[in-house]
């Protein structure tokens, strides 16, 4: 029973498309998190929502939108997407949001290639 | 925030122990000291976490300086699959602000 489930895995897509990658946990969090991994393997913080709402939006365009139906899903939608765009894109959830003590689990990873 | 800094890359042989180390010289008093890894094409893995005093768990061991400008994780006894990407990170507490990823260690484990 995955902790953080997301989908797709994998995304192909061509230049200027809208997609959508969904995350799921089921550890009753109040806390999830996008992060984006470039191909430097570089991991950046993106969002993080705390029970449905916004508390990190950092420096990511706004073709980037987040949904929090419910505490439980945070899904991302990118519009017009651009070569820039193609990483490995990992959810994570955790109990807070601010405690210095938090622990993040994280998904497995969905991997966007934009042609 | 505050930064850390670790090695590219280091090697151990199978089950010998490995010390992984991190210094945080700018680390404030709340900062918690957070270590991560990454295993080949998955997500990134909580290991351990402490504030002050040295911590222990079923994965690591996590050794605290007295200053708390450095830190070093403990594998005690490395196997093939602890190949990973070590991170050590600091998050403070009071912001949303947190776990900043650096570029961390890349450990080899050698049969």
């Amino acid at each position: 029973d995955t902790a953080v489930s997301q989908t797709p895995k994998y995304l192909v897509t061509q230049m200027g498309n809208d997609k959508s990658i969904k995350c799921e946990q089921n550890l009753g969090h109040d806390t999830m998190y996008w992060y984006k991994q470039d191909s430097k393997k570089f991991l950046k913080i993106m969002f993080s929502y705390n029970n449905k709402e916004l508390i990190i939006n950092e420096t990511v365009p706004n073709r980037f939108s987040p949904k929090s139906p419910d505490k439980a899903h945070l899904n991302l939608h990118i519009n017009s997407l651009e070569l820039g765009d193609s990483a490995v894109y990992f959810c994570a959830s955790s109990r807070d949001g601010l405690s210095g003590a938090n622990v993040l689990t994280f998904g497995a990873g969905s991997r966007l290639t934009v042609l | 925030d505050a930064k850390t800094t670790q090695p590219n890359s280091m090697e151990s042989n199978e089950e010998e122990p490995v010390h992984l180390p991190c210094n945080h010289s700018t680390i404030s008093g709340t900062d918690y000291i957070h270590w991560y890894r990454q295993l080949p094409s998955q997500g990134p893995e909580y290991v351990i976490h402490g504030l002050t005093s040295n911590v222990n768990n079923r994965m690591a061991s996590l050794a605290i300086a007295e200053d708390r400008k450095s830190s070093t994780l403990i594998l005690h006894r490395a196997t093939l699959r602890d190949a990973a990407v070590y991170y050590c990170i600091l998050a403070f507490s009071g912001s949303a602000r947190q776990l900043t990823f650096g570029s961390g260690t890349q450990l080899t484990v050698l049969p």
